[in-house]
C-alpha cells in the first residue's frame, strides 16, 4: 500500500466549475499535509498546508482535513484555464520524520 | 525576498559520469531537502540536511550524496551516473524545527539528462 493515494484522474471541468481533488494516507500519524501544483515541465508550487482537522481557506482553494477518515482534499471554486495543472498530495509524519510523502498527482484540465 | 535557486538549470552527462548539483535556499531558511522526479512520477526524497548534517535519508544508494555548507546552501552529488538517474532534481527549502513537519518550499530544479 502507497502512503499516499490520491484519485487518479485525470479530471476535466468547465471554466467556473469546482474541481475536487482527495487524497488518502495510511499513517494515522500523520501530522502535516499539503498541496502543490505543479505545471508540466516546471518544479512544485505550494497552494496550501493544513495541520487541523476541517477547512482551511484561501481565496479560491480550501483543504479539507479530517484525520479520523485519514483523508484530506482540495476544493478549487471558479475554475480558471490558469489551474490547468497536476496537484501533488503531500504528508509529513512528524515525529523526527522530516521528509514529504507525495501522492502520484491528479491532472487537472479547465475546458474554457 | 530572493526564492530558492538551483544551478545548473539542464545538464547533461554520460553515463559512468559524475555530478554536482547546487542549491541556496530560501533567505531566512536553514534546511534542505533533496528530491528525485522521474518523468511522469511524484518526487522522492534524497536526503535533508540540517545545520551542516544529513539528518534523514530516503532508499538511495551511497552514490547519491550531499553536503550543506555554513552559509545553508547545499550540493547533491551523484557518482557512477545510470541511465536511471535521469530526472529533475529538486531542492526545498524549509525552517528546520526539531520534529518535522515544516513547510518546504521548491525551486526550480535541475533537469538532468544522462546519455
Amino acid at each position: 500500500q502507497k502512503e499516499v493515494e490520491q484519485n487518479s484522474g485525470p479530471l476535466s471541468v468547465p471554466e467556473g466549475a469546482i474541481a475536487s481533488l482527495n487524497c488518502t494516507y495510511s499513517d494515522r500519524g500523520s501530522q502535516s499535509f499539503f498541496w502543490y501544483r505543479q505545471y508540466s515541465g516546471k518544479s512544485p508550487e505550494l497552494i496550501m498546508f493544513i495541520y487541523s482537522n476541517g477547512d482551511k481557506e484561501d481565496g479560491r482553494f480550501t483543504a479539507q482535513l479530517n484525520k479520523a477518515s485519514q483523508y484530506v482534499s482540495l476544493l478549487i471554486r471558479d475554475s480558471q484555464p490558469s489551474d490547468s495543472a497536476t496537484y501533488l498530495c503531500a504528508v509529513n509524519k512528524g515525529s523526527n520524520d522530516y521528509k514529504l510523502s507525495f501522492g502520484a498527482g491528479t491532472t487537472v484540465t479547465v475546458r474554457a | 525576498d530572493a526564492g530558492v535557486t538551483q544551478s545548473p538549470t539542464h545538464l547533461i552527462k554520460t553515463r559512468g559520469q559524475q555530478v554536482t548539483l547546487r542549491c541556496s535556499p530560501k533567505s531566512g531558511h536553514d534546511t534542505v531537502s533533496w528530491y528525485q522526479q522521474a518523468l511522469g512520477q511524484e518526487p522522492q526524497f534524497i536526503f535533508q540536511y540540517y545545520e551542516e548534517e544529513e539528518r534523514q535519508r530516503g532508499n538511495f544508494p551511497d552514490r547519491f550524496s550531499g553536503h550543506q555548507f555554513p552559509n545553508y546552501s547545499s550540493e547533491l552529488n551523484v557518482n557512477a551516473l545510470l541511465l536511471g538517474d535521469s530526472a529533475l532534481y529538486l531542492c526545498a527549502s524549509s525552517l528546520g524545527q526539531l520534529a518535522g513537519g515544516e513547510t518546504q518550499y521548491f525551486g526550480p530544479g535541475t533537469r538532468l539528462l544522462v546519455l
